[in-house]
């Protein structure tokens, strides 16, 4: 049983610039979820794909999007790149939406430096 | 919104002792609570979930309780090791939710 793997695992980047994290969900989840943690934080919750549908957002702006593919692997998307986004971004996979009970399964996440 | 309290401040401990982390929470009791693991530059690892009706859970040296009255669970590691040593993180699993709210952790050290 493969977990989640996310990539790349490291990425520069200049302010302004765009970006597309991937992540592959672990066998047998159909749900991704995507996390942004800063320095010496919790994760917090970006948004979350269910059967390729987005399934609740968290309080993060438009220029964050994402999609889920048929195979439950996900893309994180980030335009218009500022200072502030320099954080590790984790991708987590669970069986089942959200509110049921399961323990998430974390890739070992992307680490963006925006310059 | 919700807020998640953990100690903020690095617990040590000798090897062979019990760990004791707590976590605080307001306004809404969640249906679920779970605790992971974080080493540096790593994922969170997923540890043990209680259910709002449960007071208690174990698995091997690990015993989470929930006490939705005082709004807080405590995490225990009896038998403590160095390889314990990690960010233990609390996170609330709200009904009809679709995301964890995570508290910032606490930073666990075992000394041998």
């Amino acid at each position: 049983e493969t977990g989640v793997t996310q990539s790349p695992t490291h990425l520069i980047k200049t302010r302004g610039q765009q970006v597309t994290l991937r992540c592959s969900s672990q066998s047998g989840h159909n749900t991704v979820s995507w996390y942004q943690q800063a320095l010496g934080q919790g994760p917090q919750f970006i948004f979350q794909y269910y059967r390729e549908e987005e399934n609740g957002r968290g309080n993060f702006p438009p220029r964050f999007s994402g999609l889920q593919f048929p195979n439950y692997s996900s893309e994180l998307n980030v335009n218009a790149l500022e200072l502030d986004d320099s954080a590790l971004y984790l991708c987590a996979s669970s069986p089942a939406g959200g509110g049921a009970g399961y323990g998430y399964t974390f890739g070992s996440g992307t680490r963006l430096t925006v310059v | 919104s919700q807020k998640i309290e953990q100690n903020s401040e690095a617990l040590n401990i000798q090897e062979g002792k019990t760990a004791t982390l707590t976590c605080n929470y307001t306004n809404y009791s969640p249906a679920y609570l779970q605790w992971y693991r974080q080493d540096p530059g790593r994922g969170p690892v997923f540890l043990l979930l209680i259910r709002e009706n449960e007071k208690e859970k174990r698995k091997e040296r690990l015993k989470v309780t929930f006490d939705t009255t005082l709004k807080q669970s405590l995490f225990h590691i009896t038998a403590s090791q160095p390889a314990d040593s990690a960010t233990y993180l609390c996170a609330l699993d709200m009904y009809n939710g679709n995301k964890l709210v995570f508290g910032a952790g606490t930073i666990l050290r075992v000394k041998s």
